[in-house]
């Protein structure tokens, strides 16, 4: 069974500070996914990452992807107020079990004046 | 162009009654999805379709769950009966094949 695991699962940051949030995950995957949701909103998209080493950006939010290690990462430069959200990685299996995502438990990200 | 669309946004009622809960999804997509959202169990996949037919139906907790695709612009998930650990937020999603799901806002049912 695919389990996906993000660390930190809460974070609280200053405006203007640097960090970074961890997405593993246990199994093979043929794309990784990045979602924001807002609190009491619908989830929106933010990066799909489709093979090792891809890095997408927009704006402060940098994600990249390293299969062999199963691990995704999200980081965050000079974070502002608005940024604070919850953000879910989810993975998904290919060939026939295209639709199955599986997403990590969330991290809470508020940023601080 | 409009997004995922959900009916109703809010469904408070009573333990045992049937509850539908309703999607249409962006023209065009060709695959669904239905997942439920708790702050215990998180963002779980309940059940997807492509091409109106049910792929994998796995996730869904039980027999009281039911789901439909009668077309390509319609869905419907069924709870009957309904229980109060049912009460979470339903989302449904859509997507044009393998690309980023676009997702509805949801319907957040309270079970009493």
């Amino acid at each position: 069974e695919l389990k996906v695991e993000q660390n930190p699962l809460f974070l609280s940051m200053q405006e203007g500070k640097n960090y970074t949030i961890y997405c593993n995950y246990s199994t093979t995957s043929d794309r990784l996914y990045w979602y924001r949701q807002d609190p009491g909103k619908s989830l929106e998209s933010l990066f799909v990452l489709l093979s090792n080493g891809a890095v997408k950006q927009e704006g402060r939010l940098m994600a990249s992807l390293d299969t062999k290690a199963r691990l995704s990462t999200l980081h965050i430069t000079a974070a502002v107020h608005d940024l604070s959200a919850t953000y879910f990685c989810a993975v998904i299996t290919g060939g026939t079990s295209y639709g199955k995502l599986t997403f990590g438990q969330g991290t809470i990200l508020t940023v601080h004046p | 162009d409009a997004g995922v669309i959900q009916s109703p946004r809010h469904e408070v009622t009573e333990m045992g009654q049937e509850v539908t809960l309703r999607c249409k999804p962006i023209s065009g997509h060709d695959y669904l999805f239905w997942y439920r959202q708790t702050m215990m169990r998180g963002l779980e996949l309940l059940i997807y379709f492509n091409n109106n037919v049910p792929i994998d139906d796995s996730g869904m907790p039980e027999d009281r769950f039911s789901a439909k695709m009668p077309n390509a612009s319609f869905s419907t998930l069924k709870i009957q009966p309904s229980e109060p650990r049912d009460s979470a937020v339903y989302f449904c999603a859509s997507s044009p094949g393998p690309k980023p799901q676009h997702f509805g806002d949801g319907t957040r049912l309270s079970i009493l």
